[in-house]
């Protein structure tokens, strides 16, 4: 059945290296992911997305990469700052479906 | 931020009471969405809806019912709360033609 899994249930990062936030889907019909980041206590919030037929996608600080041939997903951060622990989800949708099917979240713990 | 809001944000009920989760957006979003979060776990979509009188049910088997008779506010209903119903309650919404979701802070609910 589809499932979304994240590899690493917690990252630990030194404040200014970069992170990486892995994901794997198992359907290969998706074609529309996204990240989230959740901080305690509050709801998730959209960081970047990014459809089948693109392979990368960068925003601020942010880049997603997409390999479709083994159903890979990541998240790259770049700098990583305080600011940016969190937990991060990824989620994904098969086209003509409106439900996303979210992965188990990763936490990301910066080090000072 | 997001104009999504949620009550109460925390509540701690007895088995066999009836409550009602509220959710209200203020964007004039046509899809809402009600998810199922336990602590640092995936979310699990329970209930969605595409407008006024339209509702459906999501992935995850649920005891509740949901109703959406104006376009701001989607409750959730529990007709018998159990412990087993002890989990996070998100409310989300998006406009329609985009897959960006606008999550609200959630209800932790508690069960005894």
């Amino acid at each position: 059945g589809e499932s979304v899994g994240l590899h690493l249930p917690t990252l630990s990062v030194q404040e200014g290296d970069n992170s990486i936030i892995n994901c794997a889907y198992s359907n290969s019909a998706s074609d529309y992911f996204i990240w989230y980041k959740q901080e305690s206590g509050k709801g998730p919030q959209f960081i970047i997305d990014i459809r089948s037929n693109m392979d990368k996608r960068q925003g601020q600080r942010v880049t997603v990469l997409l390999n479709k041939t083994v159903k890979h997903l990541s998240l790259q951060i770049a700098a990583t700052q305080p600011g940016d622990s969190a937990v991060y989800f990824c989620a994904h949708r098969a086209s003509g479906t409106y439900k996303y099917i979210f992965g188990t979240g990763t936490r990301l713990k910066v080090l000072a | 931020e997001a104009d999504i809001y949620q009550t109460p944000r925390y509540l701690v009920i007895g088995t066999g009471k009836k409550i009602t989760l509220e959710c209200s957006q203020t964007m004039g979003h046509d899809k809402m969405y009600w998810y199922q979060q336990d602590p640092g776990m995936e979310l699990h979509l329970i209930h969605y809806s595409y407008g006024v009188n339209s509702t459906e049910k999501g992935d995850l088997s649920s005891e509740s019912t949901v109703s959406r008779i104006r376009t701001e506010h989607f409750p959730l209903t529990l007709e018998s709360a159990r412990p087993s119903h002890t989990s996070q309650y998100l409310c989300a919404s998006s406009e329609w033609g985009i897959d960006e979701q606008y999550f609200g802070p959630g209800t932790r609910l508690t069960v005894t």
